[in-house]
């Protein structure tokens, strides 16, 4: 099993509507959860960052964590066609200095 | 500007040779990764590095080298070792906390072997 699963398969939808993305992760050591946002071609940015479990908004953005499941979600509210890109989830432990990364989602917000 | 810069953005490597792909932050972070992502596979570690003229092998290091020699720049070198080195190279760096509390990546090296 590896350490991060996501569901790589491309997500469409309209503009306004809701995306939902998720990832389950295997190792409970896991404290520190972020997702990033890569357009084509460039480097990944951060959107969200979340310590342990809980909820956490900023602007469209939602990220929440279930620690009890092991399952990360990111949900974007009246999705724009600027939001169409890949979103990566990423984790880490307390005193690890590494990432585990999901494989990416890649959504495509139609206008 | 703070940030991550990587360069060249583009790279053609002919068979047997070696490239370097030079990244360079002015962050102030101790921390400095290389990833590479290919389609379909996520992000996969390269090496890493905590501190100066340290390092450490990632998931995939085998046909690559690293130096880390100054706090601000960690350059990759893609040996003739490396058999299929197309691919898209990523540099990232970080504080250390109590983990990794959010890479920042530069823009990328998009590697072609002709």
């Amino acid at each position: 099993q590896k350490e991060v699963e996501q569901d790589p398969g491309p997500l469409s939808v309209p503009e306004g509507a809701i995306v939902s993305l998720n990832c389950t992760y295997s190792n409970s050591a896991f404290q520190y959860f972020m997702w990033y946002r890569q357009y084509s071609r460039k480097g990944p940015e951060l959107l969200m960052y979340t310590y342990s479990s809980g909820n956490k908004e900023d602007g469209r953005f939602t990220a929440q964590v279930d620690k009890s499941s092991k399952y990360i979600s990111l949900f974007i509210r009246d999705s724009q066609p600027s939001d169409s890109a890949t979103y990566l989830c990423a984790m880490s432990a307390s005193g690890n200095n590494r990432l585990a990364f999901g494989k990416g989602n890649q959504v495509v917000v139609i206008p | 500007d703070g940030g991550i810069t990587q360069s060249p953005k583009y790279l053609f490597r002919k068979e047997g040779q070696n490239v370097t792909l030079s990244c360079e932050q002015n962050l102030n972070h101790d921390a400095m990764y290389w990833y590479r992502q290919d389609p379909g596979q996520g992000l996969r570690l390269i090496y890493y590095s905590q501190i100066v003229n340290d390092f450490q092998k990632g998931d995939i290091a085998e046909g690559y080298s690293v130096s880390r020699e100054k706090k601000e720049s960690f350059p990759l070198t893609v040996t003739s070792a490396q058999k299929n080195p197309t691919a898209f190279y990523l540099c990232a760096s970080s504080i250390i906390g109590g983990g990794v509390v959010g890479a920042f990546f530069g823009q990328g090296t998009r590697l072609t072997v002709v």
